[in-house]
């Protein structure tokens, strides 16, 4: 069975410049979360999927941020304009339920750079 | 709003050396307390979860985990590490008093095991 998948795995742009990160939920996921760490911080909650709806955005950090779950299958988080802050590792991670008896899988993460 | 600290951002050992990871949460009435480990070049993965019963968890890898409620503690222990230890553990904490099982994460503690 295939993991989450997240691509692409590195990427380095430049400030202004626009960037947008796939994942890919494991097959069946109705729950999929976008968490972000800047270097040396927290994994920090951005948003959270319910098939195709944002059940819980409190943490995206501005307007800057767009996510989008079309069909409730894949997912893409947007960053336009990038800024330098923006740099970090950005993880996807999708299970079948919610509440803690349903396991949170985690894809290997995007590297940002923001230059 | 639930919160995650990790005293120890890096924790050398030797191999076959006892170790400790230390993770202590803000408190709440009941929690349901996580470990996840990164090693390089992968996704988070769950090592193992508190979510009620015996305070004693045991997770994969001989990694076990004490819930102590009266220090609002959830430290990690391994009688003794390997090399292929090393990696980086994140504690991880869901408050569902406040209406989300979505786990608030910690900064992450390196474990670097040497010869």
């Amino acid at each position: 069975e295939a993991g989450v998948t997240q691509f692409p795995s590195h990427s380095v742009i430049e400030k202004g410049q626009t960037v947008t990160l796939r994942c890919d939920p494991i097959s069946g996921h109705d729950n999929l979360y976008w968490y972000r760490r800047v270097m040396g911080k927290e994994i920090k909650f951005l948003l959270h999927f319910v098939k195709e709806s944002k059940q819980d955005e409190s943490g995206m950090p501005n307007n800057r941020f767009l996510a989008e779950r079309t069909g409730g299958t894949y997912s893409t988080l947007k960053v336009q304009p990038a800024e330098l802050e923006d740099s970090g590792v950005y993880f996807c991670a999708s299970s079948q339920g919610i509440g803690p008896g349903n396991t949170i899988y985690f894809g290997e993460g995007s590297w940002l750079t923001v230059v | 709003a639930q919160s995650v600290t990790q005293l120890d951002s890096q924790v050398p050992v030797f191999e076959e050396a006892p170790v400790e990871l230390r993770c202590n949460y803000s408190s709440s009435v009941s929690v349901y307390l996580f470990w996840y480990v990164q090693y390089p070049n992968q996704g988070l993965q769950l090592l193992l979860k508190y979510l009620s019963g015996s305070t004693l968890v045991k997770g994969i890898n001989g990694f076990e985990a004490e819930f102590n409620k009266s220090q609002t503690s959830f430290h990690l222990r391994k009688p003794s590490v390997h090399i292929s230890d090393t990696a980086e553990y994140f504690c991880a904490v869901s408050d569902p008093s406040g209406g989300s099982y979505i786990p608030t994460f910690g900064r992450g503690t390196s474990l670097i095991v040497h010869p």
